[in-house]
């Protein structure tokens, strides 16, 4: 239990649908990042949010929209997905923007999303 | 971020010493190393980091060539637990991003 929690786990969904993944984390960090984890791929830093503000967006999709209401709480929207989006997707917070002295990222356990 | 060199894979006995190698020769002055390591099925999870002297904690030790441009994470007598990747991460002082490369996957035989 790392403090980071994803739902759902698991999530199947057909192209023209939306979901959202949730994310949320009880550790009082207010840096919260979305992360890609495609098959055999390295993790692909896809957001990055600081003080519930965006400060960066490596290129995602607009078919792919986060969402930050509070520093606990971060959603990523989903929706006219394509069968590649396919992939593990992993939520994680820290204390202060970035990795520095003393400021360690936690992971949560990731949502798997399968698009049909 | 400066660029990191890991071996794609490695094998270790069961309550054997581990070393895992990383080479960064074009690491800055300011940029510290980070080991993370995901085990299957798992996000990642922090394991140790270090500027330039040698560091200990529960998990493992990091030793830092007096150069800098290479380090080594220890595990000191690796479990099954213990398979997983093992990633090595630059990031410069302030506001560095965790962007991680292929890493190591470390298997340990029974």
């Amino acid at each position: 239990e790392t403090g980071v929690t994803q739902t759902p786990r698991h999530l199947v969904m057909g192209m023209t649908n939306k979901k959202s993944l949730k994310c949320e984390q009880h550790l009082g960090h207010n840096a919260m990042y979305w992360y890609k984890q495609s098959a055999k791929k390295p993790l692909e830093l896809m957001f990055v949010y600081n003080f519930k503000e965006q400060t960066e967006n490596n290129s995602v999709p607009s078919r792919f929209s986060p969402e930050c209401p509070n520093s606990s709480h971060l959603f990523l929207h989903l929706h006219t997905l394509q069968p590649e989006d396919s992939a593990l997707y992993l939520c994680a917070s820290s204390q202060a923007l970035g990795v520095n002295s003393g400021n360690t990222i936690y992971f949560g356990e990731g949502s798997w999303l399968t698009v049909v | 971020d400066a660029k990191t060199t890991q071996p794609n894979s490695m094998e270790s006995n069961e309550e054997e010493p581990v070393h895992l190698p990383c080479n960064h020769s074009t690491i800055s002055g300011t940029d510290y190393i980070h080991w993370y390591r995901q085990l299957p099925s798992q996000g990642p999870e922090y394991v140790i980091h270090g500027l330039t002297s040698n560091v200990n904690n529960r998990m493992a030790s990091l030793a830092i060539a007096e150069d800098r441009k290479s380090s080594t994470l220890i595990l000191h007598r690796a479990t099954l637990r213990d398979a997983a990747v093992y990633y090595c991460i630059l990031t410069r002082n302030q506001g560095g991003k965790l962007i991680f490369g292929q890493g190591t996957e470390l298997s340990v035989k029974p």
